[in-house]
């Protein structure tokens, strides 16, 4: 595997499911990111990781609970979503967390669906 | 806080049509500017990074320019083909804000035989 990956690629689940997305990074970065992508809007930074540590809540719903075990790999786990929460979720790495400069390397996403 | 903005919303062209994209953005005091491409249900692929000093960046058919003192960025895509159908996406780093970007909500292209 090479680049940024992602699992699942796709996502149906109750207001009352519990599950987990997962994101893995092959690059040696040291930071990763989560974003939400709505229909119609702009992508929207959640959650921000440096070196495993949070640097970054984006005032995210508590529902929403990301998880950085070690600098290859972060989750976001999610319970008691809303229908509105429908959203493709993206990942990101990048080699720094502070440098404007450096490009964030995407996943190709988990298409959310709540029902 | 920075804004982006990008028109048209959606273009679709003839195969063979050199484009241009636009793309705004309200707070002049940016480090780059970068033009991403989003293929259906996919993540981003990076296209182009244009540093705050330059002026432009091209690589093969496709031409970035930065006009950082008027807030706009445009993106030319030459001789297009119904391959670079997709959409594309510009964003800049927030001031002072490290590597955390600011996106535009893209132009969908549509590249037709």
């Amino acid at each position: 595997e090479t680049g940024v990956t992602q699992t699942p690629r796709h996502l149906v689940m109750g207001m009352t499911n519990k599950k987990s997305l997962k994101c893995e990074q092959h690059l040696g970065h040291n930071a990763m990111y989560w974003y939400k992508q709505s229909a119609k809007k702009p992508l929207e930074l959640m959650f921000v990781y440096s070196l495993e540590e949070r640097v970054e809540n984006n005032s995210v719903p508590s529902r929403f609970s990301p998880e950085c075990p070690n600098s290859s790999h972060l989750f976001l786990h999610l319970h008691t979503l809303q229908p509105e929460d429908s959203a493709l979720y993206l990942c990101a790495s990048s080699q720094l967390r502070d440098s404007p400069w450096d490009t964030q390397y995407f996943g190709p996403g988990t298409r959310l669906t709540v029902l | 806080k920075q804004e982006v903005t990008q028109i048209p919303a959606a273009l679709s062209v003839p195969e063979g049509e050199n484009l241009v994209l636009n793309c705004s953005f309200t707070d002049s005091a940016i480090y780059n500017l970068q033009w991403f491409r989003q293929d259906p249900g996919k993540g981003l692929t990076s296209l182009l990074l244009i540093q705050s000093s330059q002026r432009e960046q091209t690589s093969g058919r496709l031409n970035a320019s930065l006009d950082k003192s008027s807030g706009r960025s445009t993106l030319y895509i030459a001789a297009s083909q119904p391959g670079d159908s997709a959409t594309y996406l510009c964003a800049v780093p927030e001031p002072g804000g490290g590597n955390k970007l600011t996106f535009g909500t893209g132009t969908q292209l549509k590249v037709e035989l």
